[in-house]
């Protein structure tokens, strides 16, 4: 079955980076758009960024763009998200999810479990 | 504050029909973009629910049904069961602001 799990979250200082990691099996990684969602504890969700299939381009929301750079190695079926310049505000669960269809239509069918990013002094 | 709006909670007897509102604009719902439904129980990935306005996936009970029109879509569960009680997510594209754009969330409690 479609696995895809979320690492790398942690406590971190405002200011600092943290990259996250999403494994991804029992799909064609290499054929998918992938995305990365977050949710503040107890909120909404909230779409951050989407890499096409093949790499080629990235979208970002506005509240990360310039922050964090969205990235994947095939190689490895593994999606990233580098977050730099972190503020207390981007405390939140980290889902990862794989893209069906193409930007900027299409829905994010299957999700990992999320990993905790808290950013706290 | 959502772009999309959905009422915060609604709730239900088993067996009972409920339903959710997502409402839009017309930079997305009424743009023509797909509205997407997702479930979430805190704690647990986010599952889809209904894509592309009234498609479920394999697996999703047919008791689960969706519908677009306009700048709005809607959620209704027919026979209310108690696996039912999690958050219910609407999800879209919004073309003025580029980005995918998801209600606040409804809480569907069964009584």
């Amino acid at each position: 079955q479609v696995q895809l799990v979320e690492s790398g979250g942690g406590v971190v200082q405002p200011g600092r980076s943290l990259r996250l990691s999403c494994v991804v099996s029992g799909l064609t990684f290499s054929g998918y758009g992938m995305d990365w969602v977050r949710q503040v504890p107890g909120k909404g969700l909230e779409w951050v960024a989407v890499i096409y299939y093949d790499g080629s381009k990235q979208y970002y929301a506005d509240s990360v763009k310039g922050r964090f750079t969205i990235s994947r190695d095939d190689s490895r079926n593994t999606l990233y998200l580098q977050m730099n310049s972190l503020r207390v505000e981007d405390t939140a669960i980290y889902y990862c999810a794989s893209h069906h269809g193409s930007h900027p239509a299409g829905y994010f069918d299957y999700w990992g479990q999320g990993t905790l990013v808290t950013v706290s002094s | 504050q959502s772009v999309l709006t959905q009422p915060p909670s609604v709730s239900g007897a088993p067996g009972q029909r409920v339903s959710i509102s997502c409402t839009g604009s017309s930079s997305n719902i009424g743009a023509g973009y797909d509205v997407h439904w997702y479930q979430h129980l805190p704690g647990t990935a986010p599952k889809v629910l209904m894509y592309r306005n009234s498609n479920r996936p394999s697996g999703v009970p047919d008791r689960f049904s969706g519908s677009k029109s306009g700048t709005s879509a809607s959620l209704v569960i027919t026979g209310l069961q108690a696996e039912d009680e999690a958050d219910y997510y609407c999800q879209s594209y919004d073309s003025s602001l580029s980005l995918y754009v998801f209600g606040p969330g409804t809480k569907v409690t069964v009584l």
